[in-house]
């Protein structure tokens, strides 16, 4: 079964800092890593990480996969309150369409 | 163009109690998914869709039914409404085509009493 864990729970840092959240995981077939920001409503999606592509990046944010160690990283430098919400990793798996989520990342933005 | 659009956006409802969420998509995607999501449990898949006329199973089907009769909508019924199925549930679709993410609706969020 597939298994995604994602550390810390929860994060509350101040305005300008540099976050680093973890994402590890164990899919029978691996396919792709996602990465997810929630605010109040829907999930928006931010990055996908493959095997042809391992690193990503978008403004501040960039994320990184590590297929030997099983994990990802996502980094938000130069924080700001807009980015407080709850980012969520998940796996897909070769052979079928599921995504499998770990419990997310709280993140809270102090100014 | 509306995205992945759910109703109701909200609904409590009474222990037996049988409803259908509703999940529409605009984007001509082929497959769909329904998700389930609580506090410290993430986002779990309930039932999944790869095309008109094909449904699966998610890790936590029961008590839940789905049908796909057209590529466009989704739904997902309720059968007996139980207090475990209080809840906030998504709607996701995307392409077949590799590479593609899932769009998600707003969400629906369930009380059951």
């Amino acid at each position: 079964e597939d298994k995604v864990v994602q550390s810390p729970l929860s994060l509350v840092v101040h305005e300008g800092d540099t976050v680093t959240l973890n994402c590890s995981y164990e899919v029978t077939n691996f396919r792709s890593l996602l990465w997810y920001k929630q605010e109040k409503k829907a999930p928006t999606f931010l990055f996908m990480l493959t095997s042809s592509g391992i690193e990503k990046k978008s403004g501040r944010l960039s994320s990184i996969l590590d297929k030997k160690e099983l994990s990802s990283i996502l980094n938000i430098t130069a924080t700001q309150t807009g980015d407080s919400a709850i980012y969520l990793c998940a796996v897909e798996d070769f052979g079928n369409e599921k995504l499998t989520f770990g419990t997310g990342t709280r993140l809270t933005i102090i100014p | 163009n509306a995205g992945v659009t759910q109703t109701p956006k909200f609904q409590v409802l009474k222990t037996g109690q049988s409803m259908t969420l509703q999940c529409a998509q605009d984007m001509n995607h082929e497959y769909m998914s329904w998700y389930r999501q609580d506090p410290g449990m993430g986002l779990r898949l309930i039932h999944y869709s790869v095309g008109a006329g094909i449904t699966d199973q998610g890790e936590v089907p029961n008590g839940y039914n789905v049908s796909r009769s057209t590529t466009e909508d989704f739904p997902l019924r309720l059968l007996s409404a139980a207090p475990s199925q209080t809840s906030v549930y998504f709607c996701a679709s995307r392409r077949q085509d590799r590479g593609q993410s899932y769009t998600f609706g707003s969400g629906t969020r369930l009380t059951v009493v």
